[in-house]
């Protein structure tokens, strides 16, 4: 497996522009995070999904990101519109069917700009 | 809420040394603990995954330990090198959506 899969790696955009950040889960997995790591606040959770559905949105900044899983292996965060306090590390991960020892496996990352 | 906090947060050793990275929790209702590393600009690599059963867990010239009862875990490193310079970060799984709660981490960095 090629294990999970993020795209863009890097996105540099302008303030006010919408941004589309992907996900790809290894397959077989049915949990989703995607977190958000800044110099400031350190690696922090965004969102948790389960079986498609959002578990626990508590980390989303605000109203302007949202995130999706439109199906079992794909999620996308949105961020719209962006601000230059967005700029951070995005990161996803995914993790196997509910079995201990609940082990999660993190992709690249998508390096986000907001100028 | 789970805390976690790591110290040092920045660590310089010369090559050969074996040194110790500390993690300290808050929660001790936890699933696992995991230790990562990540090099500038890159992603998290996973080195070793702690069950909340188990007391350490070993790979290579790493050796991770964990007690819970103290919220407490170790990473050790045996026989430093330079390709071992990176930050390196435990994440703790709690909460009802077992989700990972990590440290700031702590910087390492071997001199040749």
């Amino acid at each position: 497996d090629a294990g999970v899969i993020q795209s863009p790696r890097h996105e540099v955009t302008e303030m006010g522009q919408e941004v589309t950040l992907r996900c790809k889960l290894i397959s077989g997995h049915n949990s989703l995070f995607w977190y958000r790591q800044t110099m400031m606040r350190g690696l922090e959770l965004l969102i948790y999904f389960n079986n498609n559905v959002p578990i626990d949105d508590s980390g989303m900044p605000e109203d302007r990101f949202s995130a999706k899983m439109p199906n079992a292996s794909f999620s996308t965060l949105k961020i719209q519109p962006s601000e230059p306090r967005d700029s951070a590390v995005y990161f996803c991960a995914s993790r196997p069917q509910e079995t201990y020892p609940y082990e999660q496996y993190f992709g690249p990352g998508t390096r986000l700009t907001v100028t | 809420k789970q805390e976690v906090t790591q110290i040092p947060a920045a660590l310089s050793v010369p090559e050969g040394e074996n040194l110790v990275l500390n993690c300290s929790f808050t929660d001790s209702a936890i699933y696992n603990l995991q230790w990562f590393r990540q090099d500038p600009g890159k992603g998290l690599t996973s080195l070793l995954l702690i069950q909340s059963s188990q007391r350490e867990q070993t790979s290579g010239r790493l050796n991770a330990s964990l007690d819970k009862s103290s919220g407490r875990s170790t990473l050790y490193i045996a026989a430093s090198q330079p390709g071992d310079s990176a930050t390196y970060l435990c994440g703790i799984s709690s909460g009802s959506a077992r989700q990972l709660t990590f440290g700031s981490g702590t910087q390492l960095t071997v001199l040749p």
